[in-house]
């Protein structure tokens, strides 16, 4: 059974702090995928890592897949109330095709 | 439609009772989701339907979970006999069934059981 251990489960901070949240498995992915949710909503992609190695910013927000492809981290730089929000990592098997999540990381950034 | 739609957005029912979720994926999606989600926690892999492959149904905790979809148009989640440890969101996704597509979801079922 493929797992995904995200870490912390909760991370209050100040806003223009930095932050770093992790995605761990022992399996290998196909892909790893970042969804934010906001209270009462679906999970909303964020972005798709696929190849191990590779990195992507989407503005303050820095994505890394691990050589491996095993795992991966989301770091937020100068984070701002706006950026409140369960943090889910998502895993697609090798196949690509079915997805399964992380429990995610809650973030308060406090003004 | 525009998106996900997911009916109803609450329910509450009695414990054993049986309830009926649905879901109406994104017109032309060839792949749906369901998941679920406790309170505070993240999202556990349920059923997944593709085309017309048979089911995935290897996250349904038990014998009272079953899930229908006809074609690539609306599926169903049945629970019969409710327990209160059934208390949670769920989750409906849809997507065109490529490999390493991302997953757009519905805002949710909540689901209450007393």
């Amino acid at each position: 059974t493929q797992l995904l251990e995200q870490s912390p489960q909760f991370l209050s901070i100040q806003e223009g702090e930095n932050l770093t949240v992790y995605c761990n498995s022992s399996s290998v992915f196909s892909s790893l995928q970042w969804y934010r949710q906001e209270p009462g909503e679906g999970p909303v992609l964020l972005v798709t890592v696929v190849t191990g190695g590779e990195v992507k910013k989407l503005k303050r927000l820095t994505f890394q897949f691990g050589d491996a492809r095993k795992d991966s981290s989301l770091h937020i730089t100068a984070a701002q109330p706006g950026d409140t929000g369960l943090y889910l990592c998502a895993g697609a098997n090798t196949g690509g095709f079915k997805t399964i999540f992380g429990a995610g990381t809650r973030l308060f950034v406090k003004a | 439609g525009a998106g996900v739609s997911q009916s109803p957005s609450n329910k509450v029912t009695e414990k054993g009772k049986d309830v009926e979720l649905r879901c109406d994926p994104i017109s032309g999606h060839t792949a749906l989701y369901w998941y679920r989600q406790r309170l505070g926690q993240g999202l556990e892999f349920l059923i997944y339907f593709q085309g017309n492959s048979a089911p995935d149904k290897s996250g349904l905790p038990s014998d009272r979970f079953s899930a229908e979809r006809t074609g690539e148009s609306v599926s169903t989640l049945t629970i019969q006999r409710t327990q209160q440890e059934d208390s949670a969101v769920y989750l409906c996704a849809s997507n065109w069934g490529q490999r390493n597509e991302k997953l757009f979801f519905g805002s949710g079922t909540q689901l209450s059981v007393l």
